[in-house]
């Protein structure tokens, strides 16, 4: 596609439910990142992917989040256990090379609301 | 802790009159990029600064990046409506690494 596509762009889900969001970036992006915003909020990392390098989860803030890049392109990102502290929106986005050359091009994210 | 601290956090103006965002940091960054986000969407990139010092303007926004580069602003003459929106910068500490570090972002409101 053009841009970067999440789904869904919405979900509502119970305390304690798991819930899975899945990025699919630009064709040809080989870095892939996912961030979640707050209302109000700056962006806070999460992890990223280069290429086939280990991915830097060091923003995870917790076990119970998880991420995977399938064949150097769709992403998902796993919460177990949701809690209400885990509302925000998740945004993904990719770059084609260098970030201080291309930057990222974001998705419009998933507003995940744990009820 | 907040590594980039945005000033201010929300600002609501007349169309017409000049502004400025800061972007603010006890450390260096190799460079440092602005982005313009509208309700519902996802950031987008409007310019990245390099070397300490330079200035780059993309029609009446003005983006400077401080000489020890530590810190940015962001100036608009003359606003319009169209420039509504949050404006978050974000650094980059090194270039060995893609991660971006962003500030809290600056809400814009610019009233006709």
């Amino acid at each position: 596609g053009a841009g970067v596509s999440q789904s869904p762009s919405n979900k509502v889900t119970e305390k304690g439910k798991d819930v899975e969001l899945r990025c699919d970036p630009i064709s040809g992006h080989t870095a892939l990142y996912w961030y979640r915003q707050s209302l109000g909020q700056g962006l806070e990392f999460l992890i990223y992917f280069q290429g086939n390098s280990a991915p830097d989860k060091s923003g995870l803030p917790s076990d119970r989040f998880s991420a995977e890049r399938t064949g150097g392109s769709v992403s998902t990102l796993t919460i177990q256990r949701t809690q209400q502290e885990d509302s925000a929106v998740y945004l993904c986005a990719s770059s084609l090379g260098p970030v201080q050359n291309y930057g990222y091009t974001f998705g419009s994210g998933t507003r995940l609301t744990v009820v | 802790t907040q590594l980039l601290e945005q000033s201010p956090q929300f600002l609501s103006i007349q169309e017409g009159e000049n502004l400025t965002v800061y972007c603010n940091s006890s450390s260096v960054f190799s460079s440092l990029q602005w982005y313009r986000q509208e309700p519902g969407e996802g950031p987008v990139l409007l310019v990245t600064v390099v070397t300490g010092g330079e200035v780059k303007k993309l029609k009446r926004l003005t983006f400077q990046f401080g000489d020890a580069r530590k810190d940015s602003s962001l100036h608009i003459t003359a606003a319009q409506p169209g420039d509504t929106g949050l404006y978050l910068c974000a650094g980059i500490r090194s270039s060995n690494t893609g991660k971006l570090i962003f500030g809290q972002g600056t809400t814009l409101q610019v009233k006709p």
